[in-house]
């Protein structure tokens, strides 16, 4: 099973921060993966797909990046909406998908 | 609009049995695969299982083979995990999550599965 290690597992930022949250796969994943955004209480959303697409109707201060193994989502200037619980998720082999244990995002 | 409603969550002993539905509206169900993802209390996300648009190509984690079983009823669209020998580790929300493919694009509200005597 291929599996996903998030970092770092939380931190405190502040809003209009740049910030960057870490994803790396056991094994290369050629691309294989999305980013989602959880609110407490709420269902995940989709952020990014295929490492780097942004998913219609999110804000484009979110963007991914990465190849191989290793891969970053990125917020360009933090607003007071993004603080939440961040997830990578790989497809690589799919369906069986799995999910980094999640990075936890903190107004400082 | 996409629309994921799951239904069924509740209370069970361990042993028991549960089966949990997902109502889906607002797109074409019988075109697209589906997935259980389940959240325990305070924890992360957990992808439990698979079923392609056609009822075929059905996965399930190490940890619910031979005790969950997934299924749907196109002519109704809906989505269905019936979930037997339940642990207290099940204790659970479970959501119910459209394929993209490949990545999940919709996500119901959930449904929380409690095992516990």
């Amino acid at each position: 099973a291929v599996r996903m290690t998030q970092s770092p597992s939380s931190f405190s930022a502040s809003t209009g921060d740049r910030v960057t949250i870490t994803c790396r796969a056991s094994q290369g994943i050629n691309g294989h993966l999305a980013w989602y955004q959880q609110e407490p209480g709420k269902a995940p959303k989709l952020l990014i797909y295929a490492a780097s697409t942004l998913q219609s109707g999110v804000p484009s201060r979110f963007s991914g990046s990465g190849s191989g193994s290793d891969y970053t989502l990125t917020i360009s200037s933090l607003q007071s909406e993004d603080f939440a619980t961040y997830y990578c998720q790989q497809y690589y082999t799919y369906p069986m998908n799995t999910f980094g244990q999640g990075t936890k995002l903190e107004i400082k | 609009q996409v629309q994921l409603v799951e239904s069924g969550g509740g209370v069970v002993q361990p042993g028991g049995s549960l089966k949990v539905s997902c109502k889906a509206s607002g797109f074409i169900f019988s075109n697209y695969g589906m997935h259980w993802v389940r959240q325990a209390p305070g924890r992360g996300l957990e992808w439990v299982t698979f079923i392609r648009f056609d009822g075929g190509n059905i996965q399930y984690t190490d940890s619910v083979k031979g005790r969950f079983t997934i299924s749907r009823d196109n002519s109704k669209n809906t989505l269905y995990l019936q979930m037997k020998s339940l642990r207290p580790e099940d204790t659970a929300v479970y959501y119910c999550a459209k394929d993209s493919p490949q990545a999940m694009d919709y996500w119901g509200q959930g449904t929380l599965v409690t095992v516990s005597s």
